[in-house]
């Protein structure tokens, strides 16, 4: 089963501020974040590990709510470059298996 | 270093035909797996392995099979090709490490897929 992604879409202006949630229904043991571009393949972020830890790399960072099994991804002084697709991938039970949710579209404007 | 080396990029296939999507990584990564991507739908898992002999399916397999004969190789087979295989195919690997646990992937360039 899909994690469940939200919001489907959004657009800031270059500067802004942008949380995209993954929620799943599964107990997880991690969660991991991917930027798409468009014609393009994913790019891993960041992976977040059972324990409720919060990673972060440049001003786009995440956290891990175990109790909640919800991940969110927060994005702060977008970027143009921050344009593009982000999935998140969910591991859960022992089959060490990733499965992604159905994205977030993120379109940074001037 | 290629990373996740994918062939074809592009292929079309008619109804009922069959063919091979090649997939080849340099890291001696021992996971690895194959999604395909639709619209709206994001990736979907088709089958994946952790190791040289070992396979398993994921969320969608119905249509295709795999087989790891090499900790490189990871070929998806079509065996019948059907409109409803039109899709973006990306091959992806990682590190296993310890209890099972997986690195963040690295995805393959991807094949696009036709079916007429």
């Amino acid at each position: 089963q899909q994690p469940v992604q939200s919001p489907q879409a959004v657009i800031l202006r270059e500067g802004e501020d942008a949380v995209i949630n993954c929620s799943s229904s599964k107990a997880l043991y991690s969660v991991h974040w991917y930027r798409q571009k468009h014609g393009e393949a994913p790019v891993f972020l960041m992976i977040l590990l059972k324990g409720g830890e919060q990673k972060g790399h440049d001003k786009i960072s995440a956290s891990f709510n175990e109790k909640k099994q919800q991940s969110s991804l927060y994005l702060t002084a977008s970027q143009l470059s921050y344009s593009g697709t982000y999935f998140c991938g969910t591991e859960a039970g022992t089959a060490s298996k990733l499965t992604f949710g159905t994205g977030t579209r993120l379109q940074v404007t001037l | 270093n290629a990373g996740v080396t994918q062939t074809p990029k592009f292929q079309v296939l008619k109804t009922g035909q069959s063919m091979t999507l090649q997939c080849a990584q340099d890291m001696n990564h021992e996971y690895m797996s194959w999604y395909r991507q639709d619209p709206g739908m994001g990736l979907r898992l088709i089958h994946y392995s952790v190791g040289a002999g070992i396979t398993d399916q994921g969320e969608v397999p119905n249509g295709y099979n795999v087989s790891r004969s090499t900790t490189e190789d990871f070929p998806l087979r079509l065996l019948s090709a059907a409109p409803s295989q039109t899709s973006v195919y990306f091959c992806a690997s990682t590190q296993r490490v310890g209890t099972g646990r997986v690195y963040g992937y690295t995805f393959g360039s991807g094949t696009r897929l036709t079916v007429v």
